[in-house]
């Protein structure tokens, strides 16, 4: 299958510092999602991009597609305990069958209060 | 009022039994998906309906058999369960042209 690389794995920070998290890939995506899951739940969509170079925010989240439509990148701002859960990113490679999203293995965020 | 509902939530069996998971949605999507998430949170596709039709069939044992009786609802019906099967299985469904999914919480399976 499809390899999305995310990283880092995990993060363990300090409430109120800004995060980063990244994916990438060697194939050339026409669309990013960014979801995020907490334990026992499934995943919840964040946010959606759909052009290169889109620049996308929600809130204290905000998402980026890469120039070379490879790689998406979310960031968050100011973080705070609730923000502790599973982000992955997903991409739909460009020419592939439309319905099919491929995701990357995760980064596990945890807040320390 | 649960969008993508899935029972069982959690489901312990032994090896070589069959059993099923359900999957029903109530958002008038016309696409519904199982993926399955194993022990490194890792989510890869399975299968995936469109109208009732498959159009997806990712590389999975034919041990596992999707049915969709009706676009609200997508069943996995899985035969003679290894321990390799253990894991969690969401079901999602989306709006043709709307790319995101909406996920059920999720079907833990452990497999003894």
């Amino acid at each position: 299958g499809q390899q999305l690389n995310q990283s880092p794995q995990s993060m363990f920070i300090q409430e109120g510092e800004d995060v980063s998290m990244n994916c990438t890939s060697s194939s050339i995506f026409n669309t990013w999602l960014w979801y995020k899951q907490e334990p026992g739940e499934g995943p919840v969509l964040l946010i959606a991009l759909y052009k290169a170079g889109e620049l996308t925010s929600n809130g204290r989240l905000t998402a980026q597609f890469g120039i070379t439509r490879k790689d998406s990148f979310l960031n968050i701002s100011a973080s705070i305990p609730s923000d502790v859960g599973i982000y992955f990113c997903a991409g739909q490679l460009r020419g592939s069958n439309f319905n099919k999203f491929y995701f990357g293995s995760g980064t596990k965020l945890n807040v320390k209060p | 009022d649960t969008a993508v509902s899935q029972t069982p939530k959690y489901l312990v069996t032994q090896m070589g039994n069959d059993k099923s998971i359900k999957c029903e949605q109530n958002l008038g999507h016309d696409t519904m998906y199982w993926y399955k998430q194993d022990s490194k949170k890792f989510l890869k596709i399975m299968f995936s309906y469109n109208n009732k039709e498959l159009i997806i069939n990712e590389t999975v044992p034919n041990r596992f058999s999707p049915k969709s009786p009706d676009k609200a609802h997508l069943n996995l019906h899985i035969n003679s369960l290894e321990l390799g099967d253990s894991a969690v299985y969401f079901c999602a469904s989306r709006l043709q042209g709307n790319d995101g999914y909406t996920f059920g919480s999720g079907t833990r399976l452990t497999v003894v």
